[in-house]
């Protein structure tokens, strides 16, 4: 049975980092990708970057290309979201969500609030 | 970036009504789109891949259609369970963009 959970809620201040953790069970995790999808208050949702977690490319929209980081161990089967110099904007709901190379999301993780304030 | 767009953003439906959700990309994705239903305060819950294959464990009263640019989801006989926000995703290329939802309230 596959299960997504992720680590809990973070409240930052601007300029700092956050690293939210994605751990995955249930299923050979090297053979999945691990996507970061967030959603801001109200808003839509909105793809960040995967990576495949067999062997570790990653993507990434380019609103984020120089403050996101996507890793994977596959020795804990766990993903990791970093996003640095935060704002204020980027206060969201982040979520972590597993696919097989090449088709959409199937499973998703709870979510992890992250607040960014002053 | 390919765009989503969902129509309609709302529609207010009855239990037991018949429901059909439109999401249009402003370039062909071929098939490559998926469905999710976001219930409020939860995480989304994939339905569809493929713009019509069924995730496991999804009841049939889903159904997708469309290829292309043009796609639809139909939900049959609507239950309380069924209303919240559904999205659409083409994942024809990155970054993987969603719709910008379909809020589906009880009349």
């Amino acid at each position: 049975q596959v299960h997504i959970v992720q680590s809990g809620a973070e409240v930052k201040k601007p300029g700092a980092s956050v690293k939210v953790s994605c751990k995955a069970t249930g299923y050979t995790f090297k053979n999945f990708g691990i996507h970061w999808v967030r959603q801001a208050p109200g808003q839509r949702l909105e793809w960040m970057g995967w990576i495949n977690a067999g062997n570790r490319n990653t993507k990434s929209a380019e609103s984020f290309q120089d403050r996101l980081t996507i890793s994977s161990d596959t020795s804990t089967t766990t993903a990791y979201m970093e996003l640095r110099t935060l704002r204020s904007e980027d206060t969201a709901v982040y979520y972590c969500a597993r696919s097989w190379v090449g088709l959409p999301i199937d499973y998703w993780g709870q979510g992890t609030l992250v607040t960014v304030s002053s | 970036d390919i765009q989503m767009t969902q129509f309609p953003s709302s529609l207010s439906a009855s239990v037991g009504d018949r429901v059909t959700i439109t999401c249009r990309a402003s370039h062909d994705i071929d098939s490559y789109l998926g469905w999710f239903l976001q219930r409020p305060g939860q995480a989304p819950k994939s339905l569809i891949y493929a713009a019509s294959s069924l995730q496991s464990g999804v009841p049939s009263k889903f159904s997708g259609s469309g290829s292309g640019t043009d796609f639809s989801l139909t939900i049959d006989s609507l239950q309380p369970e069924d209303f919240g926000t559904y999205y659409c995703q083409q994942y024809s290329d990155y970054p993987h963009t969603f719709g910008g939802g379909t809020k589906v309230e009880i009349k």
